[in-house]
């Protein structure tokens, strides 16, 4: 069974730093563009970034960019989101997703963790 | 950043009626834009990829349609499971960005 499940969410202050994972089952890790995508209270869903499967290509939402890495350990199956300089809007629960097989749209997602940024 | 916008923003109907959803986009994606639908509480599901294909597992009541700016969902007979929140998504360039939503209701 294809799994994904976040983990590394939390509260932090403004400014902080946080580091979230996503560890990935039962499909071939290193063959799948992953993407991670979030949701704020009471808002749409919103795409965050993306990265190819061999790591070479990475995609960041403006509202993102700078502050934000996203990176994988395909040796672990592992998708990693480090976000900086965090701020309230930043705050929702961030999903990672799994490419499918046809192009980025994103085929199996994960229950999401929680993020909030306030003082 | 290909913009989408998505109407209604709210659909009342009752079960067994047919729900229509329109996702516009900003300038043509082609036929590069999926459907998903969230519930509370989960995350979104994918329903249609590239306008029209429905993914896997998906009932036959969902369907897709349209190319370039305007695309279609239709949910030909809700079911009491359907009423909920549904999301276009294009990947046609980057930014990937998806449409606000529209939420089906019970009327």
């Amino acid at each position: 069974e294809v799994q994904l499940l976040e983990s590394g969410g939390g509260l932090v202050q403004p400014g902080g730093s946080l580091r979230l994972s996503c560890a990935a089952s039962g499909f071939t890790f290193i063959n799948y563009g992953m993407t991670w995508v979030r949701q704020a209270p009471g808002k749409g869903v919103e795409w965050v970034s993306t990265i190819s499967g061999n790591t070479l290509s990475t995609y960041y939402a403006d509202s993102v960019k700078g502050r934000f890495t996203i990176s994988r350990d395909n040796s672990k199956n592992m998708l990693y989101l480090q976000m900086n300089s965090l701020r309230a809007e930043d705050t929702a629960v961030y999903y990672c997703a799994k490419r499918s097989p046809v192009g980025y749209y994103m085929d199996v997602w994960g229950k999401g963790t929680t993020v909030t940024v306030s003082s | 950043e290909i913009v989408l916008t998505q109407s209604p923003a709210t659909l009342s109907l009752s079960p067994g009626e047919r729900a229509t959803l329109s996702c516009r986009a900003s300038q043509s994606v082609s036929g590069y834009l999926a459907w998903y639908q969230q519930k509370p509480g989960q995350a979104p599901r994918l329903l249609i990829s590239d306008a029209s294909n429905r993914a896997t597992g998906i009932p036959a009541r969902f369907s897709g349609s349209g190319s370039g700016t305007d695309f279609t969902l239709t949910i030909s007979s809700l079911e009491p499971e359907d009423f909920a929140v549904y999301y276009c998504q294009h990947r046609s360039s980057w930014p990937l960005t998806f449409g606000g939503g529209t939420k089906v209701e019970i009327k």
